[in-house]
């Protein structure tokens, strides 16, 4: 049973800001959640984890509601360049039994 | 600092023929993963070391793949006889964690193979 739900696609303009939602019912106390970007024919790459609240870095935002059955990945001022498959990740530790990557969502930002 | 290294980039080979994959994590990485990621699926974990020690192997196909982390670096993971449905991206990550806690997974470039 798959522990996190995203969209599939999501298409965007240039300029404009983006929030992926992910959507993780059956999340645990010990938790994370965890995104990650991977652009075309290189391997993914961490943006940003977080636990509650709001977590921010020089890329992107994290929200966490209080019951954590959700988060939404913001970015601001998409350019051609974000155009890539997003994984939202749930869990504590990276093996099958716990924090495994699905399908993702796929950006298009488009000029 | 060097990223992930992988090698070869691409690899094409006819199927039942064998193929070998090699990484090089990050200095000082402790946990070193091998993913395949087959073409528009996410990447799925085949196995997880720490150090050279095996942590999770449960989706290693084991009647053809196989993986090694002599010395607690460097890994290789093998492919024999190798498969049409192997055709995939195989992508190594390493971690300064442990596999206990959740943190940030360093990946390479991927070695691309085509199964003819």
């Amino acid at each position: 049973l798959a522990k996190t739900t995203q969209p599939i696609s999501m298409d965007s303009y240039e300029g404009q800001e983006v929030n992926i939602t992910c959507s993780h019912n059956n999340i645990a106390t010990n938790d994370y959640i965890t995104w990650y970007q991977q652009f075309p024919s290189q391997g993914p790459r961490f943006i940003i984890q977080g636990y509650k609240t709001k977590v921010t870095n020089e890329v992107a935002s994290l929200f966490i509601p209080a019951d954590r059955k959700s988060s939404t990945l913001s970015l601001p001022r998409v350019s051609l360049s974000d155009t890539a498959v997003y994984y939202c990740l749930v869990g504590f530790a990276y093996n099958n039994n716990d924090m495994r990557f699905g399908a993702g969502t796929r950006l298009t930002v488009k000029p | 600092e060097a990223g992930v290294a992988q090698s070869p980039r691409y690899k094409i080979i006819e199927k039942r023929q064998s193929v070998a994959f090699w990484c090089n994590p990050i200095s000082g990485h402790a946990t070193l993963y091998w993913y395949q990621q087959i073409l528009g699926q996410g990447p799925k974990l085949l196995i997880q070391f720490q150090n050279n020690g095996v942590v999770d192997d449960s989706q290693l196909p084991k009647d053809r793949f196989s993986a090694e982390r002599l010395k607690g670096v460097d890994s290789t993971l093998k492919i024999q006889p190798a498969k049409l449905e192997d055709s995939a991206v195989y992508l190594c990550a390493s971690s300064l964690e442990a596999v206990s806690y959740v943190g940030e997974l360093f990946f390479g470039e991927g070695s691309r193979l085509t199964v003819l």
